[in-house]
């Protein structure tokens, strides 16, 4: 039971590249979600979803988008990196069954430059 | 709004003092959790633990203990004679039921605890 991991764990972008982060759950969770980290930010929800087919935008959404089209996965995208994206990324996923406790993935490490 | 406020940004003691981490929280729904994560150096973030707006019992975990006063919206926690390896940022959040039904999740933005030996 590997819980929540995060592909890729570094990435090094340059300002207009494009690259997508995994995050994939076996818990069979329904809701999953992008958080980012910015010292002194605490985490912030970029998107989320509920489901399979479904997503929805959080608190900072601009500039990224979401997939879930398996449950078990959802990918988050960024079109067009801006040095602004220089962050720490979490994945984390939670269920009625797990009393909506967060697990969290082990979280992507992304420098745009 | 719903909001989470942790003030104290960060908090230095030595080794086997007593240390409570604060957590307001402001909400408008009836039902909700509160939780409180920790992040040590390494960068993984770790449940402590979970409580629920029906559930006003305190609790304790070995040198952990947590006060949940819905009067005063605030879920404070508290490390009995701290360590070293309680070094860490704590982060408290929240989440609730809302009219769609979804669940996002709150959180504070930190407090980060060095424990000095």
């Amino acid at each position: 039971n590997a819980g929540v991991t995060q592909t890729p764990k570094f990435r090094v972008l340059k300002t207009g590249q494009s690259m997508t982060l995994l995050c994939a759950q076996d818990m069979n969770h329904e809701y999953m979600y992008w958080y980012r980290q910015d010292p002194g930010m605490g985490l912030r929800l970029i998107h989320y979803s509920v489901g399979e087919g479904t997503t929805a935008k959080g608190e900072v959404p601009d500039g990224y988008n979401v997939s879930r089209l398996k449950k078990q996965n959802f990918l988050l995208g960024l079109e067009s990196a801006a040095p602004s994206q220089t962050s720490v990324y979490f994945c984390a996923s939670s269920s009625y069954s797990s009393s909506y406790e967060q697990y969290f993935g082990p979280g992507t490490r992304l420098t745009v430059t | 709004a719903q909001k989470v406020t942790q003030a104290q940004t960060e908090i230095s003691v030595v080794e086997k003092e007593d240390v409570t981490l604060d957590c307001v929280y402001e909400t408008r729904d009836t039902t909700y959790y509160l939780f409180w994560y920790k992040q040590p150096p390494s960068g993984e973030l770790v449940f402590l633990i979970r409580r629920n707006s029906f559930d006003e019992q305190n609790e304790i975990s070995g040198r952990y203990s947590w006060n949940f006063q819905k009067s005063t919206s605030s879920f404070n926690f508290t490390i009995t004679a701290s360590q070293v390896v309680d070094s860490a940022v704590y982060f408290c959040a929240l989440t609730s039921t809302r009219t769609s039904g979804t669940y996002k999740y709150i959180f504070g933005t930190g407090t980060r605890l060095k424990v000095l030996a």
